[in-house]
């Protein structure tokens, strides 16, 4: 079955670092990857997404990449800051066409001052 | 303009009592979607609605039922509660871009 993998261990690194999380997708080809952030308590917000078609894409000190060979794509986010402390969950295209995503456990990534 | 929106954000059933988590969004989209979250687990969708009219089962919809009452408004019903559905409700919308907006949540712990 399609499955979206993320590491459920937490990433602890210093302020102004660069946090790297993983996500493996395995059984199928999805035709995009998308980020997410949530924060405790609340829902998750959209980050980022990107196509099979696009090997990286950015925003402010966001990239994220898209190996299509090692079915994977990569979320770093550049010079972190404590408020950049949150779970981070990768999601992917289902089967069909109908919008519906398959989510990762999702990466809690803690920035330290 | 607020988004997707739930109610309530919190509730405590006893087994076998029923209920249902409401959410509204205001963006206009055609596709709704209830997931739960749980420890460990991630989100797992339970039903989606593709449009108006029209719903479908997800990964875990067993045990619950739901409404598209018109293009803003999508139902969970729960007709028994157990205390497996104890979990985070999360109610999105999906713009035509394939983004999914999230509403709050609504954490329901059953007795």
């Amino acid at each position: 079955s399609q499955k979206i993998e993320q590491n459920s261990e937490a990433l602890n690194i210093q302020e102004g670092k660069t946090a790297t999380l993983t996500c493996n997708y395995t059984n199928y080809s999805p035709a995009y990857l998308q980020w997410y952030r949530q924060d405790p308590g609340r829902g998750p917000v959209f980050l980022l997404l990107i196509r099979e078609n696009e090997k990286e894409k950015r925003k402010e000190r966001l990239k994220v990449t898209f190996d299509t060979t090692l079915k994977q794509s990569l979320f770093h986010i550049t010079a972190s800051q404590p408020a950049d402390s949150a779970t981070y969950l990768c999601a992917s295209q289902g089967s069909s066409n109908t919008g519906k995503l398959i989510f990762g456990q999702g990466t809690t990534l803690q920035v330290k001052p | 303009n607020a988004g997707v929106t739930q109610t309530p954000k919190f509730q405590v059933l006893k087994t076998g009592q029923s209920m249902t988590l409401q959410c509204a969004q205001d963006m206009n989209h055609n596709s709704m979607y209830w997931y739960r979250q749980d420890p460990g687990m991630g989100l797992r969708l339970i039903y989606y609605s593709a449009s108006e009219g029209t719903t479908d089962k997800g990964e875990v919809p067993n045990g619950y039922n739901v409404s598209r009452l018109n293009k803003r408004e999508f139902s969970l019903r729960l007709e028994s509660a157990a205390p497996s559905q104890t979990s985070v409700y999360f109610c999105a919308s999906r713009s035509g871009r394939d983004t999914q907006y999230f509403g709050p949540g609504t954490r329901l712990t059953v007795l």
